[in-house]
């Protein structure tokens, strides 16, 4: 069964850092296309980014620049380094495989 | 990028209605594309993947039909507890707008 665990979210200033880890379990994240996910609170389904198997990674115009998605095979784990947060940032954030996603981090970007 | 438009943006019907949501990509995506239901405060429930396959514990009122870049998500007969927000999604990329189902 896929089972997808987040972790690290908090409350962080403006212009702050922040690190998103996804923990997956019966698959291998190494061999699969990995996402992010957030919800701002009100707010629509907004796609963050991808890892494919092979690598390639890709963001929405929104994080381009600010935010890093990698993954760790040995560890089977993967995760999202955020940069120069801003307050329209704030969201639960959703590790993904295809259909199957985590229950989600909280991200609060506040001063 | 691919662009998903969703549409509508409202829906108000009545228990027992057939609706239908339609969602279309900006360029060809094959049959990668699934459909959420979200209730307010929870996470999303897939209901429709690979645009067409009924994910397990689904209800069959719930369909999904299309290819390429024209989709659809039909449900045959409203219950009340299908009222909730429906989001289209290319796998691992942009979502839909969404649309809010309401009691008319």
């Amino acid at each position: 069964e896929v089972q997808l665990v987040e972790a690290g979210g908090g409350m962080v200033q403006p212009g702050g850092s922040l690190r998103l880890s996804c923990a997956g379990s019966g698959f291998s994240v190494g061999n699969s296309y990995m996402s992010w996910v957030r919800q701002a609170p009100g707010k629509g389904l907004e796609w963050v980014a991808v890892i494919y198997s092979g690598g390639a990674t890709y963001y929405s115009d929104s994080v381009k620049g600010r935010f890093t998605i990698s993954r760790d095979s040995s560890k089977n784990t993967l995760d999202l380094q955020m940069n120069s947060l801003r307050t329209d940032d704030t969201a639960l954030y959703y590790c993904a495989r295809d259909i199957s996603w985590g229950q989600g981090t909280l991200v609060t970007v506040s001063s | 990028d691919i662009q998903m438009t969703q549409s509508p943006s409202t829906l108000s019907a009545s228990v027992g209605d057939r609706v239908t949501i339609t969602c279309r990509a900006s360029r060809n995506i094959s049959s990668w594309l699934a459909w959420y239901q979200q209730k307010p405060g929870k996470a999303p429930k897939v209901l429709i993947y690979k645009a067409s396959n009924l994910q397990s514990g689904v209800p069959s009122r719930f369909s999904g039909s299309g290819s390429g870049t024209e989709f659809t998500l039909t449900i045959s007969s409203l219950q009340p507890d299908d009222f909730a927000t429906y989001y289209c999604q290319q796998y691992n990329s942009y979502f839909g707008q969404g649309t809010k189902l309401e009691i008319k």
